[in-house]
């Protein structure tokens, strides 16, 4: 069984159009995070959830919208796609706050 | 603002070599530090966590150590094989529960 799983894996689409990237841990953990990995490989934190409640939005643009429906789930919608929009987005979990965290295998985005 | 540095980008040793891989951190104040692999095209796997009152974590042939006081951390790998070849990531975990990553070290071990 998968701990954390994102799909789709890949996603080619053209600028201006809407995305959405899904993510589901069956780990039982309160935590879930989006990150964004960039060209150069360099990860950083984009939203994290504690149990369906926002808790960190670093300076990501509005386009993006994280939904939570329920603690297992936390999903990333992408409104007017952007060429800089490409990257490898990762879903992760943890328990709560100092403990290990989990990853999925990644989402590559293209924007063509 | 916290920033987390990995020395050297890149590295490439034969095979049965011991390594030492280096993370250092800017902001003291973390609540763990953690290591973690990826290899190409697949997410990060967790190999690693110090808590900040622990001075070192073991798993098999890894061995990471943590100084608080000086920020910084290493990874050693012990008897290297070729299947440990892929990048090693270093985060700092901190009181806002973000994980704060390195750029991480591209690791070749040559048969």
């Amino acid at each position: 069984d998968t701990a954390v799983s994102q799909t789709p894996k890949y996603l080619v689409t053209q600028m201006g159009n809407d995305k959405s990237i899904k993510c589901e841990q069956n780990l039982g953990h309160d935590t879930m995070y989006w990150y964004k990995q960039d060209s150069k490989k360099f990860l950083k934190i984009m939203f994290s959830y504690n149990n369906k409640e926002l808790i960190i939005n670093e300076t990501v643009p509005n386009r993006f919208s994280p939904k939570s429906p329920d603690k297992a789930h936390l999903n990333l919608h992408i409104n007017s796609l952007e060429l800089g929009d490409s990257a490898v987005y990762f879903c992760a979990s943890q328990p709560g706050a100092n403990t290990e965290a989990f990853f999925g295998q990644g989402t590559r985005l293209t924007v063509v | 603002k916290q920033e987390v540095t990995q020395i050297p980008a890149a590295l490439s040793v034969p095979e049965g070599e011991n390594l030492v891989l280096n993370c250092s951190f800017t902001d003291s104040a973390i609540y763990n530090l953690q290591w973690f692999r990826q290899d190409p095209g697949k997410g990060l796997t967790s190999l690693l966590l110090i808590q900040s009152s622990q001075r070192e974590q073991t798993s098999g042939r890894l061995n990471a150590s943590l100084d608080k006081s000086s920020g910084r951390s290493t990874l050693y790998i012990a008897a290297s094989q070729p299947g440990d070849s892929a990048t090693y990531l270093c985060a700092a975990e901190d009181s806002s529960y973000k994980l704060i990553f390195g750029s991480g070290t591209r690791l070749l071990v040559r048969p």
